[in-house]
């Protein structure tokens, strides 16, 4: 158990939809990153929050969104969806601000089916 | 940004042999190199890292190699066990900031 907490772990949805995945990091970790992992594309960096602040973003879609509350949890909002957007959604959380200073912690994932 | 190459996509090997799989990156900058083990319906975990500053790492089974002026960096697996099968993932960051670059993943398939 690595102590990050993804919910729902599965979701179904119909194309135009709109859903939001919830994650909990590590009690202490104050960074928090979502990748997106479909088959052909491996771990693709969405975006980074920090303290409640957006710190990086990666190949975030506008359709989606996502922001770190005060008590640091983190929700990721997919809107308009699309059959592409089916995928595997990790957050990861981490103590430091940087990816680069140590480990990556990761939830278990939402798995987001688009019918 | 940067650019990270991984290589084979898969990977099968017999119990008992070694791995090796390979990564390139493309920024000089980047002095971070984690790799992550997800079996298969699973979370990606770290399983070693590996800094700029050294050119090797060993951790039991496991060992990482680079090399800075290549640009490469690969993942070696000695006795390969069964429990080994996963997608291995390479990934490279650069100093100063915050992201993470994966690799597209090699699957390694163990047979007994």
């Amino acid at each position: 158990d690595s102590g990050v907490t993804q919910t729902p772990k599965h979701l179904i949805t119909a194309t135009g939809q709109r859903v939001t995945l919830r994650c909990s990091p590590r009690s202490g970790d104050l960074s928090v990153y979502w990748y997106q992992q479909s088959l052909d594309q491996g771990l693709q960096f969405l975006i980074q929050y920090y303290n409640g602040e957006e710190r990086a973003k990666g190949n975030i879609l506008e359709r989606f969104s996502a922001q770190q509350f005060p008590d640091l949890h983190s929700e990721l909002n997919l809107s308009s969806l699309e059959l592409g957007d089916s995928a595997l959604y990790f957050c990861a959380s981490s103590v430091e601000i940087r990816a680069g200073t140590g480990e990556l912690f990761f939830g278990e994932g939402s798995r987001l089916t688009v019918l | 940004g940067e650019n990270v190459e991984q290589h084979p996509s898969t990977l099968s090997v017999q119990e008992g042999d070694s791995a090796v799989i390979k990564c390139t990156y493309s920024d000089s900058a980047s002095n971070y190199f984690p790799w992550y083990k997800q079996e298969l319906g699973k979370r990606p975990q770290l399983i070693i890292d590996i800094r700029s500053n050294v050119g090797e790492k060993k951790d039991q089974r496991i060992a990482v190699t680079l090399n800075k002026t290549a640009k490469h960096f690969s993942l070696h697996i000695t006795e390969t066990q069964p429990e080994d099968s996963a997608v291995y993932f390479c990934a490279a960051s650069k100093q100063g900031y915050s992201t993470l670059t994966f690799g597209k993943g090699t699957m390694l398939l163990v047979s007994p």
